[in-house]
């Protein structure tokens, strides 16, 4: 009865690395959504995906950042070349199939340090 | 665009000293307004949906209600384990479930 799996918690990476952060959501729940949560700042949406399909991206910077949800397998968030401002909270959360109105249920997060 | 204010920024309270949070937003259609909790190190915890003017929910200590243009929190006789950051987010009409949140407010409760 596993909840919203992130991995991992922690993740250091020195600039110009790559980062990519993992979520299995909860039994289930098909869809998956990735926010970011900066010092000081709310939770930020970033992207939608259900499984093979982003359905909306409108939150994700337009370069080095990428997100997949394949047939098999965890969600994926990937941050290409990594720069001191990525570092933040990155959180996972999932909803079951419907047309919307859904309760989302997040995961602990990925605490990404770009040094 | 969607946008929720959430106010004070932070708000220290004695045991057992009532008080209330405010979250104010502007949606295009609102779906519905979500409370959660976020203790240090966690992810969100989720509380109270609302859906309509007028709604109330409790839990607890805690009990939410919503009107056409905010929401309060509020907290009757809080205790130290109710010392987290409460954040309220709302959910446009349509088929996506995403939630635009506020920065959130922290709450500390002194024994």
């Amino acid at each position: 009865n596993a909840g919203v799996m992130q991995n991992p918690r922690h993740l250091v990476r020195r600039r110009g690395q790559e980062a990519r952060l993992r979520c299995s959501p909860m039994k289930g729940h098909s869809h998956v959504y990735w926010y970011r949560q900066l010092p000081e700042e709310g939770l930020k949406f970033m992207v939608y995906l259900q499984k093979e399909n982003i359905i909306d991206e409108s939150g994700m910077p337009k370069e080095r950042f990428s997100a997949e949800f394949p047939k098999e397998g965890p969600s994926i968030l990937r941050i290409q070349q990594v720069v001191r401002g990525d570092s933040a909270a990155y959180f996972c959360a999932s909803s079951p199939p419907s047309r919307g109105g859904n309760v989302l249920t997040f995961g602990a997060g990925s605490r990404l340090t770009v040094l | 665009e969607d946008q929720v204010t959430q106010s004070p920024e932070a708000l220290r309270l004695q045991e057992g000293e009532s008080s209330s949070l405010n979250c104010s937003y502007t949606v295009s259609g609102l779906r519905g307004l979500f409370w959660y909790r976020q203790d240090p190190g966690k992810g969100p915890e989720f509380l109270f949906t609302l859906y309509s003017a007028g709604e109330e929910k409790e839990k607890e200590r805690l009990k939410a209600t919503l009107t056409k243009k905010e929401s309060f929190l509020h907290i009757t006789a809080p205790k130290p384990e109710d010392s987290a950051t409460y954040l309220c987010a709302v959910q446009a009409s349509g088929a996506n479930s995403k939630l635009t949140f506020g920065k959130g407010i922290t709450l500390s409760v002194r024994p």
